[in-house]
This record gives structure tokens, C-alpha cells and sequence, in this order.
């Protein structure tokens, strides 16, 4: 069973402040994408990634995938309250379906 | 340019009674996945369509539970004689035929509330 664990689980910082997402697995995937959820809403495609060690940059967002294609990182430069939310870590299997981590809680404080 | 559209946004039913939950895909997507969030809890695949297929069906519930995507229409998931514990917010998401990297795109999803 393919399973994906992101961390931390809750991050509440300052702005202007740096801070790291991990997810990580023992398995490898396709792909990787990340989202970002606001309550009561679906999740919103922010990127994918899809060769091993491929950073991706996104203003002032950082995504990389690992080498083996087993984890990710998003890495947020000088968060701003406007950053607050859920974001979300997903792989994909080789029939198309994501597997999701249990998702980052972010909360950055003016 | 339509995004994924899911109906209804919210739903209650009274234990027993049968939910049908709809989504259309994006335009020119002919795949369609259900996802399924419980409250405090992540995401959990459910079902995987093409057009008249089920493709993988690894993370539906054995009962109750049904999926399809006509030739023409909407996907719709079905749950019958629904219990409390089905009470979640369901998610479904379209992808191209042709994407190789396999990204999805989420509707707003359906509350679903059983009283």
C-alpha cells in the first residue's frame, strides 16, 4: 500500500518568515502534485512535478521531488498571511489515482 | 473555460434515503476520479472512470456504493440506505485523456450530511 506522510501537520509563523513542507514515502511515484485547500472549497492544483530532483518555482514557492521520486518538498520564501490554508502533498500511482498525505495546516500571522 | 462542476454543493439526507452526487468534467477530460474526505481526516480515492468504464473501482465501500460515467452526462456517485458514518465531503476530479504527467483538477465538492 502506497503511503505518503507530510509534515508538520500544523505550522503557525510570522510573516516575513521562511518555512518547509515535507512529504515522504517509501514508495515511488509517477508524479507528484501539490494543492492547496481553503475550507469548504476543493483542492487547487499549484504544481506538478514529475522527474526526479525537478524544482519548480512558483513566485515565491519552491517545489522540489526527489531524486528517486519517493519524496517532495514546498519551501514558501517571506510567507505572507495571504499564504494561510491547507496544502496538500499527492502522488500518483501508476493507474492514475493520488494518494494524498494527511495535508499542512498553515497559519501565518500578520 | 468551466472548471470541474460538482452538484449539488450541499446535501442532507435522512438515514436510509439514497444520495446521488454529480460531476461534470472539465471540457475536453474524459477521465473522472471520486475522492472521499472525511472530517478530520485526508483524502481517500474512491473510484476512477472513462466514459462507460470503470477503471478502478480499489477505494469504493463493497456496498451501498456505486459509480458511472454514461456515454453522455454527468458521473454520478450513488450511495444507498445511507448511514451517519457516510457523512463527508466528496470531491470529484477530471484529468485529459492525454496528460502523461496525470494531473487532476477538483471540483468544490458535495457536503454531504446524514442526519
Amino acid at each position: 500500500t502506497q503511503l505518503l506522510e507530510q509534515s508538520p501537520q500544523f505550522l503557525s509563523i510570522q510573516e516575513g518568515e521562511n518555512l518547509t513542507v515535507y512529504c515522504n514515502s517509501s514508495s515511488v511515484f509517477s508524479s507528484l502534485q501539490w494543492y492547496r485547500q481553503e475550507p469548504g472549497e476543493g483542492p487547487v492544483l499549484l504544481v506538478t512535478v514529475v522527474t526526479g530532483g525537478e524544482v519548480k518555482k512558483l513566485k515565491r514557492l519552491t517545489f522540489q521531488f526527489g531524486d528517486a521520486r519517493k519524496d517532495s518538498s514546498l519551501h514558501i520564501t517571506a510567507a505572507q498571511p495571504g499564504d494561510t490554508g491547507l496544502y496538500l502533498c499527492a502522488g500518483s500511482s501508476n493507474t492514475g489515482k493520488l494518494i494524498f498525505g494527511q495535508g499542512t495546516t498553515l497559519q501565518v500571522k500578520p | 473555460n468551466a472548471g470541474v462542476m460538482q452538484n449539488p454543493r450541499h446535501l442532507v439526507r435522512r438515514r436510509g434515503q439514497e444520495a446521488r452526487l454529480r460531476c461534470s468534467p472539465m471540457k475536453g477530460h474524459s477521465h473522472v476520479y471520486w475522492y472521499r474526505q472525511l472530517p478530520e481526516e485526508g483524502l481517500k480515492f474512491m473510484v476512477y472512470l472513462q466514459k462507460e468504464n470503470i477503471i478502478d473501482e480499489s477505494g469504493m465501500p463493497k456496498e451501498r456504493f456505486s459509480a458511472e460515467f454514461p456515454k453522455e452526462g454527468p458521473s454520478i456517485l450513488r450511495i444507498q440506505q445511507v448511514v451517519r458514518g457516510d457523512s463527508a465531503a466528496y470531491f470529484c476530479a477530471s484529468s485529459p485523456r492525454s496528460s502523461a504527467s496525470y494531473e487532476q483538477y477538483f471540483g468544490p465538492g458535495t457536503r454531504l450530511t446524514v442526519t
